[in-house]
């Protein structure tokens, strides 16, 4: 099976612009999560989708926001970019629902999008 | 809030050495699982091992394992006859029904 895709790779944006990230979980796997990593910050937690439906949200504000679609590919959207927002957003694909078949809910990653603000 | 620690920022190994990086997390939760994900430099994140919080025998996946101790919260990953490919950073996860988190990671030097 194909792994998990991310475009753009790289993005360089302005302060106050707006960017959509995209992400392609692994063929049948229907949650996808995303993440921001930087050297400060480490990896922090964004969003999960699971068919179609937002499951869970960490600690961010309201200029980042999700969706998903029924083909379970995910865009993640990020408006009013200010200075801090570049980091490595990392998308993560799992394939269990996990109240209903309590298999492992191991998520396998993209290889991210590198986004620059200046 | 779950917390994920690891409080070694950065471990060096001999080349065919063994090495283990620490970790311990704090959780109110009964249902988990715990894994290591490795990050080579300017590569894709990618799953070492994982461990179910259910299950008490520790996980094993070729020179990988991982000493995990439920009471204590600790989940210790112990590489053997380390490789030059190894050379990475190495992330201790949790996650559960509602939460996903990571340690801030260990660097791991392989020296040849």
């Amino acid at each position: 099976k194909a792994g998990v895709t991310q475009t753009p790779r790289y993005l360089i944006k302005t302060r106050g612009q707006q960017v959509t990230l995209s992400c392609s979980p692994i063929s049948g796997h229907r949650s996808v999560s995303w993440y921001q990593q930087t050297p400060g910050q480490g990896l922090q937690f964004l969003f999960e989708y699971f068919s179609e439906t937002q499951r869970n949200k960490g600690n961010f504000p309201g200029r980042f926001s999700g969706r998903q679609f029924s083909n379970s590919r995910s865009e993640m959207n990020v408006s009013t970019l200010e200075l801090g927002d570049s980091a490595l957003y990392l998308c993560a694909s799992s394939g269990e629902d996990w109240r209903v078949s309590r298999y492992t809910d191991t998520q396998y990653f993209g290889p991210g999008t590198r986004l620059t603000v200046l | 809030a779950q917390t994920v620690t690891q409080s070694q920022p950065e471990m060096s190994v001999q080349e065919a050495e063994t090495v283990t990086l620490s970790c311990t997390y704090d959780t109110s939760e009964s249902d988990y699982y715990l894994f290591w994900y490795k990050q080579p430099p300017s590569r894709q994140m990618i799953l070492v091992i994982r461990q179910e919080a259910y299950k008490q025998q520790n996980a094993t996946e070729n020179r990988f394992s991982v000493n995990f101790q439920k009471a204590a919260k600790s989940f210790s990953l112990k590489i053997s006859d380390s490789q030059l490919g190894d050379a990475a950073m190495y992330f201790c996860a949790y996650k559960s029904v509602n939460d996903m988190r990571f340690g801030a990671g260990t660097r791991l030097t392989v020296k040849p």
